[in-house]
């Protein structure tokens, strides 16, 4: 089992959809959460950190389940420039090696 | 914009060359990373660094090796190219100790083997 897991998609929404990824972690002991965005042929950017308690950047919302060991974003109110590949990010151990998942392919139209 | 630099950005080389893929930051970072990411996969960590004189091996296995003379500096040598080193090659940087530090990349080398 991958230490990070998410779905590849492609998840293909019209303008004004609101969408919704999620992201599974198999190391009961991560500690920090992430969801970064990277465009075609470009580097990975941070979009936000994921803390217990949810939250939320303007159109953007993330939430932990640590029960459940998942992560989740929304977005609400796509825009054609929101079209990228969203990268689920887990850090676990004393270190705070950063493991990556294979991403979400968002793909907005109009 | 994030003060971390790659070059070259493309490399178009043939089998058997030594290359080298250098990385900068200006940001005083002590933590760097290499990530090896092939078209609609994810990253992977080949080699990273905690500081000066820190090299370590990371979760895929690498014919790549890297040196930490510099604090600003973690470059990445291949000894022998060979076709199955074709993949883009991404630089990172962090602060250490912050459990919610930020990966600030480099701009990638594209490198293609012959």
């Amino acid at each position: 089992r991958k230490e990070v897991e998410q779905d590849p998609g492609p998840f293909n929404v019209p303008e004004g959809a609101t969408v919704a990824f999620n992201c599974t972690y198999s190391n009961s002991a991560s500690q920090s959460f992430f969801w970064y965005r990277q465009d075609c042929r470009k580097e990975p950017k941070l979009l936000m950190s994921v803390y217990s308690s949810g939250n939320e950047d303007g159109r953007f919302t993330a939430q932990l389940n640590r029960a459940s060991q998942y992560i989740s974003l929304l977005i609400r109110d796509s825009k054609l420039s929101d079209s990228a590949t969203y990268l689920c990010v887990v850090t676990s151990g004393g270190s705070y090696i950063p493991t990556f998942g294979r991403g979400t392919s968002l793909i907005v139209h109009p | 914009e994030a003060d971390i630099y790659q070059t070259p950005r493309y490399l178009v080389i043939g089998t058997g060359k030594k290359i080298t893929l250098e990385c900068s930051q200006t940001m005083g970072h002590d933590k760097m990373y290499w990530y090896q990411q092939d078209p609609g996969m994810e990253l992977h960590l080949i080699h990273y660094s905690y500081g000066v004189n820190s090299t370590e091996k990371g979760d895929l296995s690498s014919e790549s090796t890297v040196s930490r003379i510099r604090t600003e500096h973690f470059p990445l040598t291949l000894e022998s190219a060979r076709p199955s080193h074709t993949s883009q090659y991404l630089c990172a940087s962090s602060v250490p100790g912050d459990p919610n530090e930020k990966l600030f990349f480099g701009s990638g080398t594209q490198l293609s083997v012959l």
